[in-house]
């Protein structure tokens, strides 16, 4: 079946460490997402890529770097300059066809604390 | 600038009523609008969009929303709420032909259905 897988389920970090979570897609989506969830807040972009090897920052991504090497590939790393990592995040795909795609498909998240 | 607005934290309805889950949005243009559902723990799940044509529009899961261009408002709809539907609700909103510029979400709105 096709869809996104989130490495790991659960993360802690110590401080001070860079940490990086993974997501992989196999639905040959152009377009890949990470989002932060904190209670309250919603959704909140922290980086996306429609391409290979080009990426944008979104509203928070102070203390977060990217790479796509690879079009299924999205790792996002959380350095030890973020100050409050502890969150759920949300990586997400969508095919670059415009209006009538189904918008995003989600991964099923990575929980990050910091111990 | 897109945004969204969702006014209630949390919405409380009996089983077997029926349920309202708000929105409000807005956006240069046309809004291509989207509901996701989220359970404990998990990615987000689509449940439905809007881009043209009629404005009630029908998802998964027997739910449906009402896009009203006036009042720049997509709400969520159930005729008959179940205890499963429980979960936290995101609406969220592009402007049509904005390429493929990422989807901004609401804060999400906790439903609770009571048995």
């Amino acid at each position: 079946d096709g869809g996104i897988t989130q490495s790991p389920k659960y993360l802690f970090r110590k401080e001070g460490q860079n940490v990086t979570l993974s997501c992989e897609q196999n639905l040959n989506h152009d377009a890949m997402y990470w989002y932060r969830q904190d209670p309250g807040q919603g959704l909140r972009l922290i980086y996306y890529s429609q391409i290979v090897n080009d990426f944008q920052k979104g509203d928070i991504a102070e203390g977060y770097s990217v790479s796509r090497e690879k079009k299924e590939s999205f790792p996002l790393t959380v350095t030890s300059a973020q100050k409050n990592p502890t969150a759920f995040y949300l990586c997400a795909s969508t095919p670059l066809t415009g209006p009538g795609d189904d918008g995003y498909t989600f991964g099923a998240g990575t929980r990050l604390t910091v111990v | 600038a897109q945004s969204v607005a969702q006014p209630e934290d949390q919405v409380n309805v009996a089983e077997g009523n029926p349920l309202t889950v708000k929105c409000t949005y807005s956006v240069s243009g046309n809004p291509y609008l989207f509901w996701y559902v989220q359970y404990p723990n998990r990615g987000l799940q689509f449940l439905l969009k809007y881009i043209t044509g009629d404005n009630l529009v029908k998802g998964s899961y027997g739910f449906e929303a009402e896009f009203n261009k006036s009042q720049t408002s997509f709400h969520l709809k159930k005729p008959s709420a179940l205890v499963s539907d429980s979960a936290l609700y995101f609406c969220a909103v592009r402007a049509l032909n904005s390429g493929n510029t990422p989807l901004v979400f609401g804060k999400g709105t906790r439903l609770s259905v009571i048995a």
